[in-house]
């Protein structure tokens, strides 16, 4: 079974400054990944997601991830934090099922908190 | 856009009432899941379907049930609340393809007392 581990369940960085979230990943194919954002009392927002091709993925509101099948990670950076990126992430494997379609395993999230 | 909508975004039961939770799509994806989210464990997968009344398990599908009628919407059943199924629920709908991205809706948070 497939699982998903977000070592950092809390990180706090300044406005301006680079973010790296980790995401390490257990599958035993080759993996569809994802990173997802939830902003409070709202759902789940898709960031980027990788399929195949190129390792380095870039999503929305400027962030990129990049795909090491060597050490099953899939991290999310952004070079300049803004305060408005405050939020939860969460990073996600999917599994394809037989009736057609991604089952997703999260990870537990890491929340995100910006200094001005 | 792809839409999902909740019913409720907030709802308070008893302990042992019917509780139904609505979810519906707009954009004719054959997929549609339930998840129920809880701090620190983050998104868990309760029930999935991928066509009308068809239904799978997921991963924590114990004092659950689904109901899929119409393509559309997919409800979620606790057939007798616990105050342990307290937490946010949400749904998600995707199409019928490997690579599809799941779409969320906003979720509902239940309180059970």
């Amino acid at each position: 079974a497939q699982s998903v581990t977000q070592p950092d369940i809390h990180i706090t960085v300044s406005e301006g400054a680079s973010l790296e979230l980790r995401c390490n990943y257990s599958y035993g194919a080759t993996p569809y990944l994802f990173w997802y954002v939830q902003s409070p009392g709202q759902g789940l927002q898709l960031l980027l997601k990788y399929f195949s091709g190129d390792t380095l993925v870039q999503g929305i509101k400027g962030f990129e991830a990049e795909f090491k099948r060597s050490q099953s990670s899939f991290n999310l950076r952004k070079p300049s934090v803004h305060w408005s990126d405050a939020a939860e992430y969460f990073c996600a494997v999917g599994a394809v099922f037989t009736g057609g379609g991604n089952k997703l395993t999260f990870g537990t999230g890491t929340q995100l908190k910006v200094e001005l | 856009d792809v839409k999902v909508t909740q019913s409720s975004r907030y709802l308070v039961k008893r302990t042992g009432e019917k509780v139904f939770l609505e979810c519906v799509q707009d954009m004719d994806h054959e997929n549609m899941f339930w998840y129920r989210q809880d701090p620190g464990l983050g998104l868990r997968l309760i029930y999935f379907s991928y066509d009308v009344k068809m239904k799978e398990k997921g991963d924590i599908p114990e004092g659950y049930s689904v109901s899929r009628e119409k393509k559309e919407r997919f409800s979620l059943i606790l057939e007798s609340a616990s105050t342990n199924q307290t937490s946010m629920y949400l749904c998600a709908s995707s199409l019928r393809r490997g690579q599809e991205t799941q779409y969320f809706g906003p979720g509902t948070r239940l309180l059970v007392l």
